[in-house]
């Protein structure tokens, strides 16, 4: 595609619920990002995929948070059990190069 | 622990003014030195990036100025605009690493 897009571009679910955020990165980039913004904050970075190598899920702030890329494209965050600290903003990014990301308009996360 | 720090954390100046966001990195092994704008809603867009071979890049009203030895980076927006107002961030790379400033907002008022 032209450009990153994530789905759903907005999720409210309820504290205990698990969710899928997706990512679909930009045809032939092989670096893949995933970061955390909450309100008026900077970017928390969560996890990073490159090509076929192990992901770098340093990231990631609890056993609760998990994410795979399938075929080395689509990526999905998977939060279980959610809670209200879990509301932000979860950006995607993807990359040929390494150098310039591009990062998709993210997916809105309320937990109520 | 922030491999990059950033300042000023917010920054309001009068159209046509020249605002500066400073950033500053500790490991000498980050070899590309981005910019991100973020309006709101929206996710962060790059807006200019330097190598550490040069020490000042310019593309339209933007300009990066690079100190190597100092580790400091900095972005001057000049004639600045109400439309430049948004969220600064600067970004460090290098093996693949990816970090980023804290961020700046920056209003420009009319």
């Amino acid at each position: 595609g032209a450009g990153v897009s994530q789905s759903p571009s907005n999720k409210v679910t309820e504290k205990g619920k698990d969710v899928e955020l997706r990512c679909d990165p930009i045809s032939g980039h092989t670096a893949l990002y995933w970061y955390r913004q909450s309100l008026g904050q900077g970017l928390e970075f969560l996890i990073y995929f490159q090509g076929n190598s192990a992901p770098d899920k340093s990231g990631l702030p609890s056993d609760r948070f998990s994410a795979e890329r399938t075929g080395g494209s689509v990526s999905t965050l998977t939060i279980q059990r959610t809670q209200q600290e879990d509301s932000a903003v979860y950006l995607c990014a993807s990359s040929h190069r390494g150098l310039d990301y591009t990062f998709g308009s993210g997916t809105r996360l309320t937990v109520v | 622990q922030q491999q990059v720090k950033q300042s000023p954390q917010s920054l309001i100046v009068q159209k046509g003014g020249i605002p500066i966001i400073n950033c500053a990195y500790e490991n000498t092994a980050f070899d590309y030195f981005p910019w991100y704008q973020q309006f709101p809603g929206k996710g962060p867009a790059l807006l200019i990036a330097i190598r550490p071979d040069v020490s000042e890049k310019k593309e339209g009203r933007f300009t990066i100025s690079f100190n190597k030895s100092a580790k400091q980076f900095s972005l001057h927006i000049m004639d600045s605009q109400p439309g430049d107002s948004a969220t600064y961030f600067c970004a460090v790379t290098g093996a693949n690493n990816l970090f980023f400033g804290t961020g700046t907002r920056l209003t420009v008022i009319p």
